[in-house]
């Protein structure tokens, strides 16, 4: 099974600044998803994006963007000029390619931006 | 994109009495659903996979008889919490994989089911 590791259980930041999520996973599969999910205060998870192992190159969506460093196995996400409604809990999750589709989620990071 | 419903949204009963949650998937079907529980400030936690047309796999430490799992159908799985007590009382999220070719990796996720047991 895959493992993630989101260490930054909680992080404050000031609206407008930058703030980057961070996530390590671990997994013996050779084809591999990487995602990032947002989850509001209303419990609803958003799906932000999925990433191919093959697929090394950064991504920019807006004020996301995402590094995936594959030889340090990391995923991280930037928010750029944060904003209030970013404020949620952000899940980095593994998914390997050759098997079930479970989720075996991380603990999440929790994003407060402050206005 | 594809819409995973969930019904009830919030439901409160009484201790021992059981609970059933449906998921729906609107626009697509789904031979595969899966079921999450999340407790406050705590992340995802996977229960048990839903397979249509047959038996449920559980994750360990959950208990089967307690969360019937029932997928009849390539659009709807219900859970059922037997028995429910106040520790069951958790926020159920399922999620379900399009059975289209190419797009096994993308999960839908319901808005989840909040369950109160007092």
């Amino acid at each position: 099974a895959q493992k993630v590791t989101q260490a930054q259980t909680e992080i404050s930041v000031v609206e407008k600044e930058d703030v980057t999520l961070d996530c390590v996973y671990e997994t013996r599969d050779t084809t591999y998803y990487l995602f990032w999910y947002k989850q509001p205060p209303s419990g609803e998870l958003v799906f932000l994006i999925r990433r191919n192992s093959f697929d090394e190159q950064n991504e920019i969506s807006g004020r996301y963007s995402w590094n995936f460093q594959k030889s340090t196995s990391s995923f991280n996400f930037t928010i750029t000029a944060s904003q209030v409604v970013d404020s949620a809990v952000y899940f980095c999750a593994p998914l390997a390619g050759n098997t079930g589709n479970q989720f075996y989620f991380g603990t999440g990071t929790s994003l407060t931006v402050i206005p | 994109g594809a819409v995973v419903s969930q019904h009830p949204s919030r439901v409160i009963c009484k201790s021992g009495t059981s609970v059933k949650i449906e998921c729906r998937s609107l626009d697509f079907q789904a031979t595969t659903m899966f079921w999450y529980r999340q407790f406050p400030k705590q992340s995802l936690m996977l229960m048990a996979t839903s397979n249509e047309g047959s038996k449920a796999t559980y994750e360990q430490g959950v208990e089967k008889d307690k969360f019937l799992i029932n997928h009849a159908s390539l659009t709807l799985s219900t859970l059922t919490v037997t028995s429910a007590h106040p520790e069951d009382s958790s926020f159920y999220i399922c999620s379900a994989n399009p059975q289209v070719a190419g797009a096994q990796e993308t999960q839908y996720f319901g808005p989840g089911t909040r369950l109160l047991v007092l």
